[in-house]
């Protein structure tokens, strides 16, 4: 079976911070993605990446940064935590561009 | 611009009778699409999947239909059980396209009543 695993399953955060979210797979998949889930807005992708060192913008990626230095890990960067970053965060990878696998999210909270 | 509609929030359906959730989409280049299921402080998981050549896949108590001149799928659940109690996603993905990820919508909460 494919595991993603998101180092933190809650985290509480103070403005200003800045905080890192981590993500592994285990499936040697060479796309991995970042998503944010809000209610009543669905999932957002913020990054993606296609390989090592590489990166490219979602549909929201302000105020967030990404690393890929590994195959297997893919980081969400927030610089600067604001209120309005508190979310679900969900990693997912995939192999073929179909089927995405995902984590099972981060619940932060920005105070 | 939403790509990938799901114009129902919730849906509540009886515990044994068929759910059926909507989804539609704009962009003509989609060509594979996808339903998750998401339980609260979960990550979604894969439910079940359709290409654009087939206009109907089953497996289990799931199937999707598509219709691609509507630009319209759709998922059942017969029968709907307690278990299904969740949201659900539908996302679509373009032909080599696969790394640009998948496009969700906004989901359906589907509510399932004894």
């Amino acid at each position: 079976d494919v595991k993603v695993t998101q180092s933190s399953r809650y985290l509480v955060k103070r403005t200003g911070e800045k905080v890192f979210l981590e993500c592994v797979q285990d499936m040697d998949h060479e796309n991995m993605f970042w998503y944010r889930q809000d209610p009543g807005l669905g999932l957002r992708l913020i990054y993606f990446s296609y390989d090592v060192k590489m990166k490219e913008k979602g549909d929201i990626p302000e105020g967030y940064s990404v690393s890929r230095e590994k195959k297997e890990r893919f980081s969400l960067i927030l610089e600067s935590a604001s209120t309005n970053q508190t979310s679900m965060y969900l990693c997912a990878s995939s192999s073929n561009g179909r089927e995405a696998f995902f984590g099972q999210g981060t619940r932060l909270t920005v105070v | 611009d939403q790509q990938v509609k799901q114009n129902s929030p919730s849906l509540s359906v009886q515990e044994g009778r068929i759910s059926i959730l909507n989804c539609d989409y704009t962009n003509s280049m989609f060509d594979y699409f996808l339903w998750y299921k998401k339980y609260p402080a979960e990550g979604p998981t894969f439910l079940i999947s359709i290409s654009s050549i087939k206009d109907k896949n089953e497996d289990g108590r799931f199937t999707v239909f598509l219709n691609k001149s509507a630009k319209h799928l759709s998922l059942h659940i017969v029968p709907s059980q307690p278990g299904d109690s969740a949201v659900y996603f539908c996302a679509a993905s373009v032909q080599g396209g696969g790394a640009d990820g998948l496009t969700f919508g906004k989901g359906t909460h589907l509510i399932i009543q004894p």
